[in-house]
């Protein structure tokens, strides 16, 4: 089972709109990371995040982690085909050097 | 820097038979490891390294072997390959840091793996 759960699973949005993706632990992160993958490909580093609160952007995707550092987001705005793909969101915890993914979020812009 | 090296980029395999899939890093991380993807199951971990002559298992481990004689590489190994391995798998690599930041990690192209 996979300890970081993405919502939504996959969504389509209009060429132009603004988009959220979701990820949550029912644990304390130490690191959080953003990636983003086109189908067959390999894997893009998008940003990393580390202390409660911090928010970081690139362009048009800005990447959020709580306080508790137990959930973040990332928000695209103003959407445009080059941002489809699968954003998978990935965590360390304390003490533990493992990275573990969630299962991804599958996102399709419409023209 | 080459950064993260897998071969072969694609495979097809028998029941049965083994293979061993390699990987590489040239930026002397620490940390190594080994995922599958799977269509809508995302990145699961299947073995990692913390440095040579470490290693652990992940998530998903039965049917894979690893080892890690040097800091660069860390080849998985299927010792009888079944359809449920069919799969891409991706090797990782960053550096393991002991105090307060983490790294980012880097990934190589992926390995697609076929067993029929």
């Amino acid at each position: 089972s996979q300890e970081l759960e993405q919502s939504p699973q996959s969504l389509i949005v209009q060429e132009g709109k603004n988009l959220t993706i979701n990820c949550t632990s029912s644990k304390t992160l130490y690191g959080l990371y953003w990636y983003k993958q086109k189908y067959g490909e390999g894997l893009i580093f998008l940003m990393m995040l580390q202390k409660g609160g911090e928010e970081k952007s690139h362009e048009k995707i800005t990447a959020k982690l709580d306080e508790k550092k137990q959930q973040s987001s990332l928000h695209i705005t103003a959407s445009q085909p080059s941002h489809a793909g699968i954003y998978l969101c990935g965590a360390t915890k304390l003490n533990d050097y493992k990275l573990s993914f969630g299962a991804g979020t599958t996102v399709t812009v419409r023209a | 820097n080459a950064g993260v090296t897998q071969t072969p980029k694609f495979q097809v395999l028998k029941t049965g038979q083994s293979m061993t899939l390699q990987c590489a890093q040239d930026m002397n991380h620490e940390y190594m490891s080994w995922y599958r993807q799977d269509p809508g199951m995302g990145l699961r971990l299947i073995h990692y390294s913390v440095g040579a002559g470490i290693t652990d298992q992940g998530e998903v481990p039965n049917g894979y072997n690893v080892s890690r004689s040097t800091t660069e590489d860390f080849p998985l190994r299927l010792l009888s390959a079944a359809p449920s391995q069919t799969s891409v798998y991706f090797c990782a690599s960053r550096i393991t840091n002991w105090g307060e930041q983490t790294t980012e990690a880097f990934f190589g192209q992926g390995t697609r793996l076929t067993v029929v």
